[in-house]
């Protein structure tokens, strides 16, 4: 089956570390996306791609890095720059607008 | 900046009755989609419903329809026979059309979902 997986599912790291979410589509969407989820905040974005070795900043893209280097992939790194990086993420594809994104099942990140 | 607003955080409803949740969105655009998402506690995103602006017809999908006020810039999601499985985190959402492959979709904040028996 078609679908979007991202890994790990729940994610510890020390301050101060660079961490890389996974992100992977068997859907053959152009676009990817990955957005950022805190309590009472709804969902936010962080980078987004149209097509390979392409991407573009999001609403919050500051202390985050992506690449695009397979239509399949686009991992996420959160970096030691980013000043509060526990959260839910999420990351989606889509084909044209009117579908939506189809979401992957998130990744947990937890930085103590 | 396009944004969207669900003035209520959280809902309640009895099993098999029928409830409505709120959303308004702010654009000058005339060519958009919007869309409501369920997040069960598995935190999976789920489509329940969109709708194309430049249609006037509201969308329905089984138990759940919208109703689509294009001038008052409203998008309110109704679920009928509510069943223990709604229960959930409701997200509307907004996505500008005609841009290509990529479109960002913007979101509200959410209304938390509970239904009683």
């Amino acid at each position: 089956d078609g679908g979007i997986t991202q890994s790990p599912k729940y994610l510890f790291r020390k301050e101060g570390q660079n961490v890389t979410l996974s992100c992977e589509q068997n859907l053959n969407h152009d676009a990817m996306y990955w957005y950022r989820q805190d309590p009472g905040q709804g969902l936010r974005l962080i980078y987004y791609s149209q097509i390979v070795n392409d991407f573009q900043k999001g609403d919050i893209a500051e202390g985050y890095s992506v690449s695009r280097e397979k239509k399949e992939s686009f991992p996420l790194t959160v970096t030691s720059a980013q000043k509060n990086p526990t959260a839910f993420y999420l990351c989606a594809s889509s084909i044209p607008p009117n579908y939506g994104y189809t979401f992957g099942s998130g990744t947990r990140l937890t930085v103590v | 900046a396009q944004t969207v607003t669900q003035s209520q955080p959280e809902m309640s409803v009895q099993e098999a009755e029928t409830v409505t949740l709120s959303c308004t969105y702010d654009t000058s655009e005339s060519d958009y989609y919007l869309f409501w998402y369920k997040q069960p506690p598995s935190r999976q995103m789920i489509l329940v419903i969109r709708q194309e602006a430049y249609k006037q017809q509201n969308a329905t999908e089984n138990r759940f329809s919208v109703n689509f006020q294009k001038a008052a810039k409203s998008f309110s999601l109704k679920i009928s026979d509510s069943q223990l499985g709604d229960a959930a985190m409701y997200f509307c959402a907004y996505r500008r059309g005609n841009t290509g492959t990529a479109s960002k979709l913007t979101f509200g904040t959410g209304t938390r979902l509970q239904v009683t028996l």
